[in-house]
């Protein structure tokens, strides 16, 4: 089945140092999109790649970085990780951006724990 | 800015009973509106989406521009029913560089069925 996978699904670091998670799609969608969910809260943007085009949402911490190497990959880079940062990091498709309806393919997901 | 509130955090009903989640949202422009929704140990998938004005699993929603609201409702819930629900708002054309297609999500209502 077509879908959108994340690895891994629990990840657990130490405070400042890196960590990479990482999205993959097997849907061929142009758009690949990374929320960040803190417990008992909404899903919050954090940025989204459109091809090969980064867009980044203007509240997004600078120690959140992203890559897309190719159509479906995509890796949320935590250079150096506070314990602010744990959470549950989403990843999401999409064919397009701009289409009315547009509906986003959500991944099941990585929980980040910080000690 | 886009806003999306849900103002239940969780909701609980009987089988057979009618079922309404509520939503309101804020932004200036013309929104698209979905629900998304998020079962036991699953993913976060969409349920519905206003543009195309259709009943899935016997939900229904209707946007209202006028009291800015798109509540969710079901005549007769079921137990299957039980989840998490958010409700989100696109933005299909921003101004000031906002994202195109960004989904702003409420903090999600969880409904519980009981048998």
């Amino acid at each position: 089945d077509a879908m959108v996978i994340q690895n891994p699904r629990y990840q657990v670091t130490q405070f400042g140092k890196p960590v990479t998670l990482s999205c993959s799609q097997t849907l061929n969608h142009n758009v690949m999109y990374w929320y960040q969910q803190k417990s008992s809260q909404a899903p919050k943007l954090l940025f989204h790649y459109y091809d090969k085009d980064f867009n980044n949402e203007a509240d997004t911490p600078d120690n959140f970085q992203s890559r897309r190497p190719n159509t479906s990959f995509c890796f949320l880079d935590i250079r150096s990780p506070g314990l602010g940062d744990a959470a549950m990091y989403l990843c999401a498709t999409s064919i397009t951006r701009d289409r009315v309806g547009n509906e986003q393919f959500f991944g099941p997901g990585t929980r980040l724990t910080v000690l | 800015a886009q806003r999306v509130t849900q103002p239940e955090k969780l909701l609980s009903v009987f089988k057979g009973a009618p079922v309404e989640l509520k939503c309101n949202y804020s932004y200036s422009g013309s929104p698209e509106l979905f629900w998304y929704v998020q079962y036991s140990r699953q993913r976060l998938q969409l349920l519905l989406r206003h543009i195309s004005r259709e009943s899935i699993k016997g939900f229904t929603a209707d946007l209202n521009k006028g009291e800015t609201s798109f509540h969710l409702k079901k005549p007769f819930a079921q137990e299957e029913d039980s989840a998490m629900y958010y409700c989100a708002l696109s933005a299909l054309k921003g101004a000031g560089g906002t994202s195109y297609g960004k989904l702003t999500f409420g903090q999600g209502t969880i409904l519980t069925v009981h048998p």
